[in-house]
């Protein structure tokens, strides 16, 4: 059983609306991350916080703002999407060590699938 | 420039063996990873290679050449339950993770 959950697995919305992915990790680790995953595409990494800090914004729109509370929680908050934004949005953990900066092992979430309208 | 390549979809039998290629290029290199991911679920670790060789985990076995900039997943005694896509990603120098798209394997009884 994943280690990562995340809410809610499925959301449709319009383009109009505000809506938030949660992200959970009961895994102890220090590093999360969004990524975006559409069919055929290979994933795309969207955020990365290390320590509940910031430190890799792909180049994603803004109205995809994300939101690192602690460790353990992860959100993304969706606002004026357009229908290319639908996908699934998987979140990921792992443990960065420090210095050398080695990144483990990613462990993942089941994803949420989005459907914009 | 960075790029991953890997098969789009893979058909194979139930209780043969099966290879899924990746082949990258990249200016840094801290390993290679193997996913498998079910329709509908999240994509779980496999294997990791950072040295060249095979390493084997069960049915499972994961082959790495850096100098040629390969890799190979082989499935043995495949079983239904393989049925899923397999993705190919290697960690860059910046410990980024540069992902494949993924390889549908299709079992067949």
């Amino acid at each position: 059983e994943t280690g990562v959950t995340q809410t809610p697995r499925h959301l449709v919305m319009g383009m109009t609306n505000k809506k938030s992915l949660k992200c959970e990790q009961h895994l102890g680790h220090n590093a999360m991350y969004w990524y975006k995953q559409s069919a055929k595409k290979p994933l795309e990494l969207m955020f990365v916080y290390s320590l509940e800090e910031r430190v890799e914004n792909n180049s994603v729109p803004s109205r995809f703002s994300p939101e690192c509370p602690n460790s353990s929680h992860l959100f993304l908050h969706l606002h004026t999407l357009q229908p290319e934004d639908s996908a699934l949005y998987l979140c990921a953990s792992s443990q960065e060590g420090k210095g050398a900066k080695v990144t483990d092992t990613q462990y993942f979430g089941p994803g949420t699938r989005l459907t914009v309208l | 420039g960075q790029n991953i390549d890997q098969p789009t979809e893979m058909t194979a039998t139930e209780g043969a063996i099966v290879q899924i290629n990746c082949t990258y290029q990249t200016s840094g290199f801290n390993g290679l990873f193997w996913y498998q991911q079910h329709a509908g679920e999240a994509p779980t670790f496999l294997s990791y290679n950072v040295l060249d060789g095979l390493e084997e985990k069960g049915r499972f076995s994961s082959f790495l050449s850096r100098s040629k900039g390969y890799s190979y997943l082989l499935l043995k005694e495949l079983q239904m339950k393989d049925s899923a896509s397999y993705l190919c990603a290697h960690m860059d120098s910046n410990y980024q993770l540069i992902w494949g798209a993924g390889t549908k394997l299709i079992i067949k009884p």
